[in-house]
């Protein structure tokens, strides 16, 4: 498998659920990140997860939630989301070291009403 | 931290002819520079990368070439086609944050045919 997957790719959700973004990948890559991307904008990177442990935190809000439950998945809650929080956002992946490629998965389009 | 700086916004060249996408960063440090092909909504692909011991790279009809002192990179296609058409983003590797990939702002190109 040489491709990063995310799930769902659609979500639309009001301001008061709670809902979790997945990524996988199985190609032994030990560091995912978490971007988010606004419309006609570049990736801005959320998180760094290297070897399981959060490395980065761009100072996301808490209403932000980033998970990795072993070296192939990583997850995103999300709780009391805002109408601007909708956006595309992007998982990826690379071997770990900083000069590695990053692999972007297609992206989960969501929706805040 | 890094800083990246892209140019031009949009660019539109007739089938055939080249294309010249250039970039700037701030962090001399910096020693990774990757350019990614995003299609509309589709995900960022990385279509060629150079590393700092290295001033060009090629592949087919596309070629990187980065001039350290000068703190630019820029990328190149040659013998343009309808499909190259998408948005160009270039990025930077933030030193102070490992594995922390800094974009530039993006470039709209258009093949007309």
């Amino acid at each position: 498998d040489t491709e990063v997957t995310q799930t769902p790719k659609h979500l639309v959700m009001g301001m008061t659920n709670k809902k979790s973004l997945k990524c996988e990948q199985h190609m032994g890559h030990r560091a995912m990140y978490w971007y988010k991307q606004k419309a006609k904008k570049p990736p801005e990177l959320m998180f760094v997860y290297s070897y399981e442990k959060l490395s980065i935190n761009e100072s996301v809000p808490s209403r932000f939630s980033p998970e990795c439950p072993n070296s192939s998945l990583l997850n995103l809650h999300l709780h009391a989301l805002q109408p601007e929080d909708s956006a595309l956002y992007l998982c990826a992946s690379s071997l770990g070291q900083n000069t590695d490629t990053q692999y972007f998965g297609p992206g989960t389009r969501l929706t805040v009403l | 931290g890094e800083n990246v700086e892209q140019h031009p916004s949009t660019l539109s060249v007739q089938e055939g002819d080249s294309a010249v996408i250039k970039c700037t960063y701030s962090d001399s440090a910096s020693n990774y520079f990757p350019w990614y092909k995003q299609e509309l909504g589709k995900r960022p692909q990385l279509i060629i990368d150079i590393r700092s011991n290295v001033g060009e790279k090629k592949d087919q009809r596309i070629a990187v070439t980065l001039n350290k002192t000068a703190k630019h990179f820029s990328l190149h296609i040659t013998e343009t086609q309808p499909e190259d058409s998408a948005v160009y983003f270039c990025a930077a590797v933030d030193r102070q944050g490992a594995q922390k990939l800094v974009f530039g702002q993006g470039t709209r190109l258009t093949i007309n045919p």
